[in-house]
């Protein structure tokens, strides 16, 4: 069981140049969340999915877009990088029913854009 | 919308003594609380949640918090902290009257680093 795992680890861009990062869960959750995380400011929601086949925006949706691909895998997508979107990027997932309110995180992307 | 503040952005401390990492959140009737717990270079793991009930809530590892309606707060103590409590502290808040269709979106605080001095 590896719980939410997240690909690349790390990945360097040039401005302007496009990426794709992979978010999987195998604990049959509903609800998938993108965060960024920068210093000094938290954890900020990007988009989230409350379930297969629904996506939302959240706080810091610019510049982004999500593709909720099946129940396990929900990927998020920078047409055009830009040194503002140079951040840790964080994927988490939550069930519904008993237990409901946990989000369980994976380990991050350090995307830097140059 | 919820709005999350964590008073100290740095917290040193030395081994063995005790402390304490402060929460307050926006007034809301509705609310469920957590302690998220980061390690260097590692995602977030729950440390601690209050949903209902007892307002003083317990971790495995020491920790407790406790709900506190009337000032909006949910600080984070230990006793005694050991060298591997060294982390980023992170308060999050679901308003859950206000996040529709279920989405319970996490509000986060800006986060405490905690830094436990030999």
């Amino acid at each position: 069981n590896a719980g939410v795992t997240q690909t690349p680890k790390f990945q360097v861009l040039k401005t302007g140049q496009s990426m794709t990062l992979q978010c999987a869960q195998d604990m049959n959750h509903n609800s998938m969340y993108w965060y960024r995380q920068d210093p000094g400011m938290g954890l900020r929601l990007i988009y989230y999915s409350a379930s297969e086949g629904t996506t939302d925006k959240g706080e810091v949706p610019n510049g982004y877009n999500v593709s909720r691909l099946n129940k396990r895998e929900f990927s998020l997508r920078l047409e055009s990088a830009a040194p503002s979107q140079t951040s840790v990027y964080f994927c988490a997932s939550r069930n519904s029913g008993s237990g409901a309110d946990t989000q369980y995180f994976g380990p991050g992307t350090r995307l830097t854009v140059l | 919308a919820q709005s999350v503040t964590q008073l100290d952005s740095q917290v040193p401390v030395f081994e063995e003594a005790p402390v304490e990492l402060r929460c307050n959140y926006s007034s809301s009737v509705s609310v469920y609380l957590f302690w998220y717990v980061q390690y260097p270079n590692q995602g977030l793991q729950l440390l601690l949640k209050y949903l209902s009930g007892s307002t003083l809530v317990e971790s495995i590892n020491g920790f407790e918090a406790e709900f506190n309606k009337s000032q909006t707060s949910f600080h984070l103590r230990k006793p005694s902290v050991h060298i591997s409590d060294t982390a980023e502290y992170f308060c999050a808040v679901i308003d859950y009257a206000y996040s529709g269709a279920g989405s319970y979106q996490l509000t986060f605080g800006k986060g405490t680093k905690l830094s436990v001095i030999p």
